[in-house]
């Protein structure tokens, strides 16, 4: 069964960081693309960043090129997101999702784990 | 950079057809594949139509999506509505900037 299990969310103060998890179990981590989503309260999804599944390629949204970096090792499993900066508009829920292999689907999500910036 | 434009919310029956509508701001809506989502709350999405208009299994076949260039426009068909059909439905496609882009979603409410 694919499972993706998100973590590293929480409370932090603007212009603060955090790092966000991603881990993955159910299918060969390292043969898939995968992205970062994220939804405001009561908002919709926008999309946030890509990795390819070497992790060679790598794509950011503008609100956050600059201040986000993606990162995977698929020794580990693991898909990551390095947040720095952070501003109020940034708090949201964040999810991982994988990529259907040669197409632009986001074909299984996590649950996604909350980051809130606040002072 | 295109936007994509969904209605905020639409209703109707049980058992009734609902149509969602999503509309590309820019460039044809046949250039790159639309997908569409369902989240329920407090859940993740799913996929409910990829590909302009493929089923992923376990997906009922209540559910079908087109896309019509005339309008632009991408939309996803309910058809025989039931309860657990309420949630939120996304339409998602890929700009030439290699960006995924999301409509604002569609609140539907089955009454």
């Amino acid at each position: 069964e694919v499972q993706l299990v998100e973590s590293g969310g929480g409370l932090v103060q603007p212009g603060g960081s955090l790092r966000l998890s991603c881990a993955a179990s159910g299918f060969t981590f390292s043969s898939y693309e995968m992205n970062w989503v994220r939804q405001a309260p009561g908002k919709g999804l926008e999309w946030v960043s890509y990795i390819s599944s070497s992790g060679s390629t790598i794509y950011y949204a503008d609100s956050v090129k600059g201040r986000f970096t993606i990162s995977r090792d698929n020794a580990k499993n693991s898909l990551y997101l390095q947040m720095n900066s952070l501003r109020a508009e940034d708090t949201a829920v964040y999810y991982c999702a994988r990529v259907e292999g040669g197409t632009m689907v986001l074909d299984y999500w996590g649950q996604g784990t909350l980051v809130t910036v606040s002072s | 950079n295109f936007m994509l434009t969904q209605p905020h919310s639409v209703s109707e029956s049980p058992g009734k057809t609902v149509t969602i509508s999503c509309t590309r701001s820019s460039g044809s809506i046949a250039s790159n594949y639309v997908q569409w989502y369902q989240q329920r709350p407090g859940s993740a999405p799913t996929t409910v139509i990829y590909e302009d208009n493929q089923r992923p299994s376990g997906v009922p076949d209540r559910f079908s999506g087109s896309i019509d260039s005339s309008s632009n426009s991408a939309s996803l068909t309910i058809s025989g509505l039931k309860t657990e059909d309420e949630a939120d439905y996304y339409c998602q496609s890929y700009d030439s900037s290699n960006h995924w882009v999301f409509g604002g979603g569609t609140k539907l409410t089955v009454l």
